[in-house]
């Protein structure tokens, strides 16, 4: 596609409940990262992925949070037994390579809302 | 640790006014720069990006910014800004030795008075 796809745009959880959310990064991208945002503040990093290989998934915030890209194009970000804390946008962003340098390009997010 | 500062929260202006928008960063070693431009219920944008050479990078829609080393500064600037600038402004860092994570600012919001 033109550019990054994020699915759902919007997800409404109960507490407790599994959610799954899904990046298309853009066609031949190799990096794949995914940032949560909340509600007035700047994106935090939470993984990262150079095609299948998750190189870095420092910025996940529990074990409850966990990412795969198995076949190297599309990512599910998944969070098991959600929170309220878990509230945010959760925004999926591809780049062409790893090196430095190289724009990242982002998707319009999913805004989940757990209550 | 990467981290950026954004000085401002929220700015205000009129229309024609000079912006300029400070940004801080802290990282020991050698960093890529970038500004990002979130317009509201829009995507991400990137409106410039500095790697190397020449400090003052110019981007998109008349913005541009300087790199300062010894600031440990990348601020954002424009002469003369329009109703249309009206939007929050992301400053990020990422180190060039792990050219993975980009560390984003909490970002300035922008509101533009016509």
């Amino acid at each position: 596609g033109a550019g990054v796809s994020q699915s759902p745009r919007y997800k409404v959880a109960k507490r407790g409940q599994d959610v799954a959310l899904r990046c298309d990064p853009i066609s031949g991208h190799v990096s794949l990262f995914w940032y949560q945002q909340a509600l007035g503040q700047g994106p935090e990093f939470l993984t990262y992925f150079q095609n299948e290989a998750q190189l870095d998934k420092s910025g996940l915030p529990s074990d409850r949070f966990f990412a795969e890209r198995p076949e190297g194009s599309v990512s599910t970000l998944k969070i098991q037994r959600t929170q309220q804390e878990d509230s945010a946008v959760y925004l999926c962003a591809s780049s062409a390579s790893g090196r430095e340098g190289t724009e990242a390009f982002f998707g319009q997010g999913t805004r989940l809302t757990v209550v | 640790a990467q981290s950026v500062s954004q000085h401002n929260h929220h700015v205000i202006l009129s229309e024609a006014a000079s912006l300029e928008l400070g940004c801080n960063y802290s990282y020991g070693g050698t960093v890529n720069l970038f500004w990002y431009v979130q317009y509201p219920g829009q995507h991400l944008q990137l409106l410039l990006k500095y790697f190397s050479g020449d400090p003052l990078v110019k981007g998109i829609k008349g913005f541009e910014a300087e790199f300062i080393k010894s600031k440990f500064s990348f601020n954002l600037r424009k002469p003369s800004v329009q109703w249309s600038d009206t939007a929050e402004y992301f400053c990020a860092v990422n180190a060039r030795s792990s050219a993975s994570k980009i560390i984003f600012g909490s970002g300035t919001r922008l509101s533009i008075r016509p």
